[in-house]
């Protein structure tokens, strides 16, 4: 089944405790990219990938790393967290980020809660 | 910055009634357009993609102003199951932009 898929999908942790999101995606797609949603402000971009080894920061890249090693996982690292950070995460994929009707596929979602 | 506008409603709707979004863009080198349906708490899934001709998906049509920015989703003979929020989505060379999303409420 083509999908994306998250994990973990629920984390509780504290403040400064290093952390990271993996997503993966099996459908060959050359473009991943991570969302945060937060009420009223809807999804934000965090950061994206165009293709293995290039990622690019989006909207609100702040207090967040990634890496694209490989061209199925794109991990979104919270090296030092803080509870502004509380938040929905999406990860998401399409085959390419051109000005194309490409759909982009969303993971289920990961809701973290920094205390 | 790019942005993308939606009215976040709630639109309350009675079950049957004919019900219409719109959106507008900041971005003019956006180039494809996107209605994404989300329910709460999950991952948004593409209701539709919206051409520059209009297209029209059984009760769904979705329409795109290019000169005045701004796209559109009209919802006919509307359904309890449609209740959700509704996201638009521009895209360009660097991604997808959405709108907070327009929350939409059937009623029986």
């Amino acid at each position: 089944e083509a999908q994306v898929t998250q994990n973990p999908r629920y984390l509780i942790t504290v403040t400064g405790k290093k952390l990271t999101v993996t997503c993966s995606q099996n459908m060959n797609h050359e473009y991943m990219s991570w969302y945060r949603q937060d009420p009223g402000l809807g999804l934000r971009q965090i950061y994206y990938s165009m293709n293995v080894e290039v990622t690019d920061k989006g909207d609100v890249p702040e207090g967040y790393k990634v890496s694209r090693k490989e061209k199925r996982n794109f991990p979104l690292i919270l090296e030092s967290p803080s509870p502004n950070q509380t938040s929905l995460y999406f990860c998401a994929s399409s085959w390419d980020s051109t000005s194309s009707y490409n759909e982009q596929f969303f993971g289920p979602g990961t809701r973290l809660t920094v205390l | 910055r790019k942005e993308v506008e939606q009215d976040p409603g709630p639109f309350n709707v009675p079950e049957g009634a004919t019900v219409a979004f719109n959106c507008t863009y900041s971005n003019s080198a956006s180039q494809s357009f996107f209605w994404y349906r989300q329910d709460c708490r999950k991952e948004p899934k593409l209701l539709m993609s919206v051409y520059s001709s209009g297209n029209e998906d059984g009760r769904f049509t979705a329409q795109l102003n290019r000169a005045s920015q701004y796209i559109s989703l009209l919802i006919r003979d509307s359904k309890l199951s449609d209740s959700a929020t509704y996201l638009c989505g521009a895209r360009d060379a660097d991604g997808l932009t959405f709108g907070k999303g327009t929350h939409l409420i059937i009623q029986p």
